[in-house]
C-alpha cells in the first residue's frame, strides 16, 4: 500500500478556515468513507481528531471537521487558533491494511 | 480512560532484535471488542503502521514488515508487545502503541501511548 497524498504545509491566519486534503485511490480512500485525522504537536503523540470520516471524539472542537468525495477525504480547520498549529495525518483503512498519509504541517501566521 | 504506555531498551545494535512492551491500564485487553496495535515515526517522517493483535493472539502484520515482526499479547498482565528482528538503521525511530479500533470496515487509532524513541546503532 503507497501512503496517502496530503500537502507538506498549509497556512492560514488567526480566524480564518483551511482545508487539508488526502488523496488516496480506489482501494482505501475511495472504498471506504472511513478516514481518520490526527493532529501531533512536536515531541507529542498523534491525537485523534477525526474518525469515520466526519466524526468527532469526544473532547474536540466542532472547529474540526472531515469530508470526502471520490478518493479524496479532507479536514477542516475553521476559526484557526494559534494551538492548531501542529502536523496533521490522514488514514486510511485499507482491507486489513492501514495506511497513512505523509502529513501536512498547519503555520498559523 | 485507557491509557498505554510503552517500554523497552533506548539502544539497539544492528542485526539484533527490536523488543518492546505495551502496558495498558484504566481498561482490559482480554475484554475484547478492540485491537492493540504498533505504529513507529522515523525522525521527522510520517507514521508507518507495522501491526495489530487481538486479544485471543490474532494478528496481522503491515506486509512491508512482515517477515521480520511479531506481536504478541500477555493478557494476565494486560501488555502486549514488539519484537522487530534483523534490524538496521532505517528501523531507528519512535515507536508508538496505540488502542486500534475497527468498525465496519473502518478503523481508527485511540488512544496512543507517550512514544519511545529507539536508536539502531552500534
Amino acid at each position: 500500500q503507497s501512503a496517502l497524498t496530503q500537502p507538506a504545509s498549509v497556512s492560514g491566519s488567526p480566524g480564518q478556515s483551511i482545508t487539508i486534503s488526502c488523496t488516496g485511490t480506489s482501494s482505501d480512500v475511495g472504498s471506504y468513507n472511513l478516514v481518520s485525522w490526527y493532529q501531533q504537536h512536536p515531541g507529542k503523540a498523534p491525537k485523534l481528531m477525526i474518525y469515520e470520516g466526519s466524526k468527532r471524539p469526544s473532547g474536540v472542537s466542532n472547529r474540526f471537521s472531515g469530508s470526502k468525495s471520490g478518493n479524496t477525504a479532507s479536514l477542516t480547520i475553521s476559526g484557526l487558533q494559534a494551538e492548531d498549529e501542529a502536523d496533521y495525518y490522514c488514514c486510511s483503512y485499507a482491507g486489513s491494511d492501514v495506511v497513512f498519509g505523509g502529513g501536512t504541517k498547519l503555520t498559523v501566521l | 480512560q485507557v491509557q498505554l504506555q510503552e517500554s523497552g531498551p533506548g539502544l539497539v545494535k544492528p542485526s539484533q532484535t527490536l523488543s518492546l512492551t505495551c502496558t495498558v491500564s484504566g481498561g482490559s485487553i482480554s475484554s475484547g471488542g478492540y485491537y492493540w496495535s504498533w505504529i513507529r515515526q522515523h525522525p521527522g517522517k510520517g507514521l508507518e503502521w507495522i501491526g495489530y493483535i487481538y486479544y485471543s493472539g490474532s494478528t496481522y502484520y503491515n506486509p512491508s514488515l512482515k517477515s521480520r515482526v511479531t506481536i504478541s499479547v500477555d493478557t494476565s498482565k494486560n501488555q502486549f508487545s514488539l519484537k522487530l528482528s534483523s534490524v538496521t538503521a532505517a528501523d531507528t525511530a519512535v515507536y508508538y502503541c496505540a488502542r486500534d479500533i475497527r468498525y465496519s470496515s473502518s478503523t481508527w487509532f485511540d488512544p496512543w501511548g507517550q512514544g519511545t524513541l529507539v536508536t539502531v546503532s552500534s
